[in-house]
């Protein structure tokens, strides 16, 4: 089964702007639209990006994603504080009649 | 608005069968597109996509878990029930029910989506 790689973690100043990157293959980052999701301690996961690079309405404007190839990218511009949680990346594979990968999760520590 | 909760029992022996209720609101699960999924989460682990169930019965089921799997609905009750057979003490987890997007055209049964979450529920595996 496929994987999605991310860096067990990141960090950045208050202030800084920190990305975060998430791998896969063809079949899956390569050809689907990939999702982020923040999880701060003790909570349910949170949509921050979906279709690879769009907001949902009420996530702040400093959070932006991307995608080249066979990899997308979570920016988080203008770091807060309250930006501290784990997130992780998410995309469909094609392989056999279709399923969700998610990434191992970054945890992001504002210094 | 949308909300989600999930139900169900917080231990189960090993070889049991789990069976985990989602009552959801704000949403017509019958109605293109829509969906639901299930995703668990090992404590301090990475999240693991369990099951989807699109509005027109149509389901898909992580390969690595599918013979253990079974995903229904029941809209009359605005429901979804995920049950997992078979259940092993590494099956112990923090179970999630989220509301499915879709992102691309009408139709295509990937490039979906979680936006709304429930609170999740915890599963020990325990004798």
């Amino acid at each position: 089964q496929s994987v999605l790689t991310q860096p067990p973690s990141a960090s950045g100043t208050p202030g800084q702007r920190v990305s975060i990157s998430c791998s896969g293959d063809s079949s899956n980052i390569g050809s689907n639209s990939v999702s982020w999701y923040q999880q701060l301690p003790g909570t349910a996961p949170k949509l921050v990006i979906y279709k690879s690079n769009q907001r949902p309405s009420g996530v702040p404007a400093r959070f932006s994603g991307s995608k080249s190839g066979n990899s997308a990218s979570l920016t988080i511009s203008g770091l807060q504080s309250e930006d501290e949680a784990v997130y992780f990346c998410a995309a469909w594979d094609d392989s056999l009649i279709g399923f969700m990968l998610f990434g191992g999760g970054t945890k992001l520590t504002v210094l | 608005q949308i909300t989600l909760k999930e139900s169900g029992p917080t231990v189960v022996k090993p070889t049991q069968t789990l069976t985990l209720t989602c009552s959801f609101s704000g949403f017509p699960l019958n109605s293109n597109p829509e969906g639901v999924g299930w995703i668990r989460q090992s404590p301090g682990k990475a999240l693991e996509w369990l099951a989807l169930i699109y509005w027109d019965d149509d389901k898909r089921y992580s390969p690595s878990l599918k013979s253990r799997l079974s995903i229904t609905k029941d809209t009359s009750k605005n429901q979804v029930v995920l049950t997992m057979a078979n259940m092993l003490p590494v099956d112990t987890g923090t179970y999630y029910c989220a509301h499915g997007g879709l992102a691309g055209p009408y139709g295509d049964r990937v490039n979906w989506f979680f936006d709304l979450w429930g609170r999740g529920t915890l599963v020990t595996v325990s004798s």
